[in-house]
């Protein structure tokens, strides 16, 4: 079975100091991975994903993410956060071997400050 | 520009009421998905369909049903709706690739 952690409820950070947000995976095969943001009553937007290659991935508003096989781990970074990244934030895994289905973590819930 | 619309942002219904949730996607896409989001638990896959009268089981059916009789439409069906059956519903769509899926605006539902 996959499964997704995403070991933090919450995250403050400032705004313009780095913004990292947690995440670590399970699957039998490769993973797909995926990050979304939800702003309020809205549904969920993607941001980045990471299927191959490289292990540094660019996404969308200047979010990364790093995959790290060996931690099983796939972080969300921003070198500097803004007001408006306020929300919330999911993390998703896709097994290659179960090209349907898309699980989610809990979500993380990201509060930057003026 | 991509889009999956969902037919209602807030619907109030009784215990006891059979709900339709309807939703339409314009991308052609063979997967769709419907996802119930609950504060701690991150989205829980319903059932998903991976192509016109086809469907499968997520990991919460209990309670539910769906629909796809056209590849744009993915109706899902609360036969009896209860209590514990208040939450925001998402629908999503995707292609059978690597590619990511794309969200409705979500409709949140209250059983009263």
């Amino acid at each position: 079975a996959q499964s997704v952690a995403q070991p933090e409820d919450q995250v403050n950070v400032a705004e313009g100091n780095p913004l990292t947000v947690k995440c670590t995976y399970s699957v039998s095969g490769n993973p797909y991975l995926f990050w979304y943001v939800q702003y309020p009553n809205r549904g969920l937007q993607f941001l980045l994903k990471y299927i191959t290659g490289d292990n540094l991935v660019k996404g969308s508003y200047g979010f990364e993410a790093e995959f790290n096989k060996s931690q099983t781990s796939f972080h969300l970074k921003k070198p500097s956060a803004l007001v408006s990244d306020s929300a919330l934030y999911f993390c998703a895994v896709r097994d290659i071997w179960n090209d349907y289905k898309l699980s989610f973590g809990a979500g993380t819930t990201v509060t930057v400050r003026a | 520009d991509v889009k999956v619309t969902q037919s209602s942002r807030y619907l109030v219904k009784r215990t006891g009421e059979k709900v339709f949730l309807e939703c339409v996607q314009d991308m052609d896409h063979e997967n769709m998905f419907w996802y119930r989001q609950d504060p701690g638990l991150g989205l829980r896959l319903i059932y998903f369909s991976y192509d016109v009268k086809m469907k499968e089981k997520g990991d919460i059916p209990e309670g539910y049903s769906v629909s796809r009789e056209k590849k744009e439409r993915f109706s899902l069906i609360l036969e009896s709706a209860s209590t514990n059956q208040t939450s925001m519903y998402l629908c999503a769509s995707s292609t059978p690739s690597l590619a990511e899926a794309f969200f409705g605006q979500g409709t949140r539902l209250t059983v009263v």
